[in-house]
């Protein structure tokens, strides 16, 4: 199975500061048809996993354009260029291009300083 | 506007079964593919099964092959969970989600916890 590592684990932010979380799989996310497939979610406390981009970068509708992802190959990042308090919750990362199963990062807590 | 609404959660003891529903609207449910996503206690996100649109292809979790069963009733907009032999590490909130290019997608449920206890 792929293992996606995720850092920080916590990470302390400030309300109008970037922030970046980093993601890291054990085999590269190309697939055969040329797309990487990784998603990228946002748990608020106490609500649903809500996706926020897939492949990459590609953002959900409804997704503020603070919120950015970039990578390749094994190495992916998700942006706040500025943290809001609607923010505040856990992220994850998720590939979907070698499955089953699909395997999610253990999650970054983004939380205020 | 979309929903997706689990329900069948309970307390239920070791080896006992339970099955979980997940009632669709304001999509084409018969169009979707769909999963199970669970979340232990203080836990992070663990994929469980997923089944094609037309309910022709099905796969697992290791952890849960051969005990749990994904099934859809596309006439009646609705997915299906059916766990038996439970164990203690199935305790869990399970979530339903739509499936989109690579996984879980844009559509999740509220989540219905499933508690396995004696």
């Amino acid at each position: 199975d792929v293992v996606m590592t995720q850092s920080p684990p916590i990470l302390p932010v400030t309300l109008g500061q970037p922030a970046s979380i980093s993601c890291r799989s054990s085999q590269s996310l190309v697939y055969s048809d040329g797309n990487t497939y990784l998603s990228w979610f946002q748990q608020r406390p106490g609500q649903s996993p809500r996706r926020l981009l897939y492949k990459v970068s590609i953002r959900d509708s409804g997704v503020p354009d603070r919120f950015s992802g970039s990578g390749s190959g094994t190495d992916f990042t998700l942006k706040i260029s500025r943290v809001e308090a609607e923010d505040l919750g856990v992220y994850y990362c998720m590939q979907g291009t070698h499955w089953p199963p699909y395997t999610f990062g253990q999650g970054t807590k983004l939380e205020i300083k | 506007q979309v929903q997706l609404v689990e329900s069948g959660g309970g307390v239920v003891q070791p080896g006992r079964s339970l099955r979980l529903s997940c009632a669709a609207s304001g999509i084409p449910f018969s169009t979707y593919g769909m999963h199970w996503v669970r979340q232990a206690p203080g836990r992070g996100l663990e994929w469980v099964a997923v089944i094609w649109n037309d309910g022709g292809n099905k796969y697992y979790a290791d952890s849960v092959k051969g005990r749990f069963t994904i099934s859809r009733d596309n006439a009646n907009n609705t997915l299906y969970l059916q766990m038996n032999s439970l164990r203690a590490e199935d305790s869990a909130v399970y979530y339903c989600a739509s499936t989109s290019l690579g996984g879980p997608g844009e559509y999740w449920g509220q989540g219905a916890l499933v508690t396995v206890s004696s």
